[in-house]
């Protein structure tokens, strides 16, 4: 089946830097990826809809100047959190869809920031 | 009203119980119908998807769709430890858009 792998698994930061989170599709080419935010004990909140060689389109309420998103190849898109805040420590997942699947919507494994 | 309501939970049962897990929608646009396992500090993991209305099974797993209800359930028969997790339902217009996902439900099944 697809797999998606999400690094880094988790990262600590101190509060105005910034830190990039790479999503891959190791073995499938993804046009779209997902970017969702969960708090604890709560559901997944999609920031943010990728796509290869355009700009993301974002939900509304999320800072497009704040999460910037790059998805420059059929393989990778990145979330970058700038200045980051104490408010922002959350736990991070992207997803990609397989389109040669009848459902391939995957997962990473997440990536847990904590900024200080 | 949000699109996806979930039953909240938490639900506790004894190892061997069947678990009942629901989710209704209001969009009668959603075609496709989904099950994730989510374990603590891990992205969900795809148990089973649904398209349109019906039953399917997958071992101990059987989700079914009643798009005339709006509503949706997951059973795990023979519930063992392992599968204490939480369980979000997911539903989508097609198969490459974006899901919309209820709250999930947390099951925990001791033994």
């Amino acid at each position: 089946g697809a797999v998606v792998s999400q690094h880094p698994s988790w990262v600590i930061c101190k509060s105005g830097t910034s830190v990039k989170i790479e999503c891959r599709s190791l073995d499938f080419q993804a046009t779209t990826m997902f970017w969702y935010r969960q708090f604890p004990k709560q559901s997944l909140m999609l920031m943010a809809t990728s796509n290869e060689g355009s700009k993301a389109t974002y939900e509304q309420g999320v800072e497009k100047d704040k999460f910037l998103i790059n998805h420059a190849s059929l393989t990778l898109s990145t979330l970058t959190v700038t200045s980051a805040h104490p408010e922002d420590s959350s736990f991070y997942i992207c997803s990609a869809i397989d389109k040669s699947e009848t459902y391939g919507y995957t997962f990473g494994s997440g990536t847990r920031l904590t900024v200080v | 009203q949000k699109e996806v309501e979930q039953d909240p939970g938490p639900l506790s049962v004894p190892e061997g119980a069947i678990v009942s897990l629901n989710c209704t929608y209001s969009n009668s646009a959603f075609q496709y119908f989904m099950w994730y396992r989510q374990y603590s500090r891990k992205g969900p993991e795809l148990l089973m998807y649904t398209y349109s209305s019906g039953n399917k099974e997958d071992g101990r797993f059987t989700a079914q769709v009643d798009k005339s209800s709006k509503y949706i359930s997951l059973f795990i028969r023979d519930s063992q430890p392992s599968d204490s997790a939480t369980y979000l339902c997911a539903m989508a217009r097609n198969n490459a858009g974006k899901s919309t996902f209820g709250d999930g439900t947390t099951l925990t099944v001791k033994p």
